[in-house]
């Protein structure tokens, strides 16, 4: 069974930094791209960034780039958020999410989720 | 960005009537290459992370009831629940994975009448 399991959420104040980790298991990790999508509260959902299976391409949306970075331990079994310079418009839940691996190629469509870690930005 | 706009925000269904969730592209996410849309539809129920119902527009998830359809082309798709059950109450939401940044809808909410 496919698990993802996030961690690192926290309450903190505009300007620091926070580093958020998602453990996987139960399927080959290092065959797939990886995406952290967020949720403000009451809000819809917004992909952040994603990486590729050996960490050679990673992208963002434009509201984050620059102040987060994506990384991933294969060895590990882990993805990882580094997020700085953090802004209240960054609170909110923070979603692991593996992409769509099949059919010869891989697409950015989020077939299995973790549960969520909150980040709240506050003074 | 491809913005996608989901119609109506929400809406409330009998138990055993259809429920239609309409969603539109502002450009079109059919890749002429292999003739796929790619557009996903989501699920989320309160207090729950999304759940994957249908991909490619129209493929449906391993384990999604066959109540759930997809269908649409190029910029307007319809997510379909043929009998809404109570266990269907939720948020649902489309996704372009065209071309990065990937977008989602704003969510259509999804009541018992």
């Amino acid at each position: 069974e496919v698990q993802l399991v996030e961690s690192g959420g926290d309450l903190v104040q505009p300007g620091d930094s926070l580093r958020l980790s998602c453990t996987a298991s139960g399927f080959t990790f290092s065959n797939y791209w990886m995406s952290w999508v967020r949720q403000a509260p009451g809000k819809g959902l917004e992909w952040v960034a994603n990486i590729k299976q050996d960490g050679s391409e990673k992208y963002y949306v434009g509201s984050v780039r620059g102040r987060f970075t994506i990384s991933r331990d294969n060895a590990k079994n882990s993805l990882y958020l580094q997020m700085n310079s953090l802004r209240a418009e960054d609170t909110a839940v923070y979603y692991c999410a593996r992409e769509y691996c099949g059919g010869g190629g891989c697409y950015r469509s989020f077939h299995h989720w973790g549960q969520g870690t909150q980040v709240t930005v506050s003074s | 960005d491809i913005v996608m706009t989901q119609s109506p925000d929400s809406l409330a269904v009998s138990l055993g009537e259809r429920a239609i969730i309409n969603c539109k592209s502002s450009r079109s996410v059919l890749y002429g290459s292999n003739n796929k849309n790619y557009l996903a539809w989501y699920q989320q129920k309160a207090g729950q992370p999304p759940k994957l119902l249908i991909y490619w527009a129209s493929t449906r998830e391993s384990g999604v009831p066959d109540r759930f359809s997809g269908s649409g082309s190029g910029t307007d798709f319809t997510l379909t629940i043929s009998s809404l059950q109570a266990e269907d109450v939720a948020v649902y939401y489309c996704q372009q994975y065209y071309s990065t940044p990937w977008t989602f809808g704003q969510g259509t909410k999804v009541e018992i009448k």
